[in-house]
């Protein structure tokens, strides 16, 4: 059974903290994904990577940074949480095929302070 | 500015009647839809796809129509069912990108029993 999994389903932190957002995925797949999911305005592709150490900015990387040391692990960093990244952040897979499906993690919903 | 829409925040059907959910998108290359249903505290999952190659795509209740000159695609169920109340987006992805999904804001569905 397809699994991504996200580290944690809430978290609290205060604003210019650094925060650390991981995903795993049991899939073996290459691209992976980070989103945040707003009111209004749907999902919105933060960073996305390839495969090892390859990443890509999405359409609103401000503010944000990515790690993937493993294929299986992409890690959402916060560098200096501020209270507009307040949202709900997605994580998901995909397999590297024209047309493949992306995989959804549950989602952490982020609150900063 | 959104290059997916879906201009229906909400929509309320009875049980057994069609649900019709509507999607907007204004970039001509994209080529591919998909629609992605959300429960809350659940990830996203794929629900369906269309190419562009087809103006129809059908699996049990779920039909997808797509309508490539008016750059409109959409979703119907029939019959609904109070399980189908969800958040539903619209997506789409170009030939040049196809990892790359753009979602629209969603629709959440209720299906009143």
């Amino acid at each position: 059974d397809v699994k991504v999994t996200q580290s944690s389903r809430y978290l609290v932190k205060r604003t210019g903290e650094k925060v650390f957002l991981e995903c795993v995925q049991d899939m073996d797949h290459e691209n992976m994904f980070w989103y945040r999911q707003d009111p209004g305005l749907g999902l919105r592709l933060i960073y996305f990577s390839y495969d090892v150490k390859m990443k890509e900015k999405g359409d609103i990387p401000e503010g944000y940074s990515v790690s993937r040391e493993k294929k299986e692990r992409f890690s959402l960093i916060l560098e200096s949480a501020s209270t507009n990244q307040t949202s709900m952040y997605l994580c998901a897979s995909s397999l590297s095929t024209p047309l493949g499906e992306q995989y959804f993690g549950p989602g952490t919903r982020l609150t900063v302070t | 500015d959104q290059q997916v829409k879906q201009n229906s925040p909400s929509l309320s059907v009875q049980e057994g009647r069609i649900s019709i959910l509507n999607c907007d998108y204004t970039n001509s290359m994209f080529d591919y839809f998909l629609w992605y249903k959300k429960y809350p505290a659940e990830g996203p999952t794929f629900l369906i796809s269309i190419s562009s190659i087809k103006d129809k795509n059908e699996d049990g209740r779920f039909t997808v129509f797509l309508n490539k000159s008016a750059k409109h695609l959409s979703l119907h169920i029939v019959p609904s069912q109070p399980g189908d109340s969800a958040v539903y987006f619209c997506a789409a992805s170009a030939r040049t990108s196809y990892d790359k999904v753009i979602f629209g804001p969603g629709t959440s569905l209720s299906v009143i029993p």
